[in-house]
């Protein structure tokens, strides 16, 4: 059982906007910063939005992130096939002092 | 070009012990904290433990505490983890992981490629 709540799955056919929940607790997400990370099936994550809303270098603009509370969300726009990739969430935790991930959604582009 | 290289991988027994080892290049490690994280077979992204650029705070999940020390050679641009009393539940990909600053910054910047940990009699 994850610290942070994501769907298993979700989907969606190309050109659409899909977005991806991840719901956690004030100790995670309602007092820090949430990550997300793509990972295409048997690569190595990657960084896809930091600081909630930020994206790395390369990252299109397609992909945006927002927070609100103790949940936040991933959205997707222009759904193009290599989107096709686990997406995770992750914060720190003040009560564990530790990170936390969310247990991941498998996007599916139809 | 920052790259992260994980090493030291292997089959273990249940109770035996391993030794990571991650190698960096491409940036000033010494200034930089940085994390494992591990991925079971089919399973989602687990962090394991942190540590801060010049190894004044290192931190571990609850289900390696105790069993697990993290460690770094600032000199030789490597970081290490260390493993110990190994468990069925422990095989895994672990992931070397770049911090985006000296812990304060997002997790994950840069990954290694992992190393593949299979604990089993």
């Amino acid at each position: 059982q994850s610290v942070l709540t994501q769907p298993p799955s979700a989907s969606g056919t190309p050109g659409q906007r899909v977005t991806i929940s991840c719901s956690g607790r004030s100790s995670n997400i309602g007092s820090k910063v949430v990550n997300w990370y793509q990972q295409v099936s048997g690569a190595a994550p990657k960084l896809l939005i930091y600081s909630n809303n930020q994206r790395p270098s390369g990252v299109p603009d397609r992909f945006s992130g927002s927070k609100s509370g103790t949940s936040a969300s991933l959205a997707i726009s222009g759904l193009q096939s290599e989107d096709e990739a686990d997406y995770y969430c992750a914060a720190w935790d003040v009560s564990l002092n530790g990170w936390v991930f969310g247990g991941g959604t498998k996007l599916t582009v139809l | 070009e920052v790259q992260l290289v994980e090493s030291g991988g292997g089959l273990v027994k249940p109770g035996g012990s391993l030794r990571l080892s991650c190698a960096a290049s491409g940036f000033t490690f010494s200034t930089y904290a940085m994390h494992w994280v591990r991925q079971a077979p089919g399973r989602g992204l687990e962090w394991v433990s942190s540590t801060t650029a010049s190894s004044s705070y290192r931190f571990y999940a609850d289900s390696v505490k105790g069993r697990f020390t993290i460690s770094r050679d600032n000199a030789r641009n490597s970081l290490y983890l260390q493993i110990n009393s190994l468990r069925d539940e422990d095989t895994a990909v672990y992931y070397c992981a770049r911090d985006s600053g000296d812990f304060g910054g997002a997790l994950g910047d840069y990954w290694g490629q992992g190393t593949l940990v299979t604990v089993s009699s």
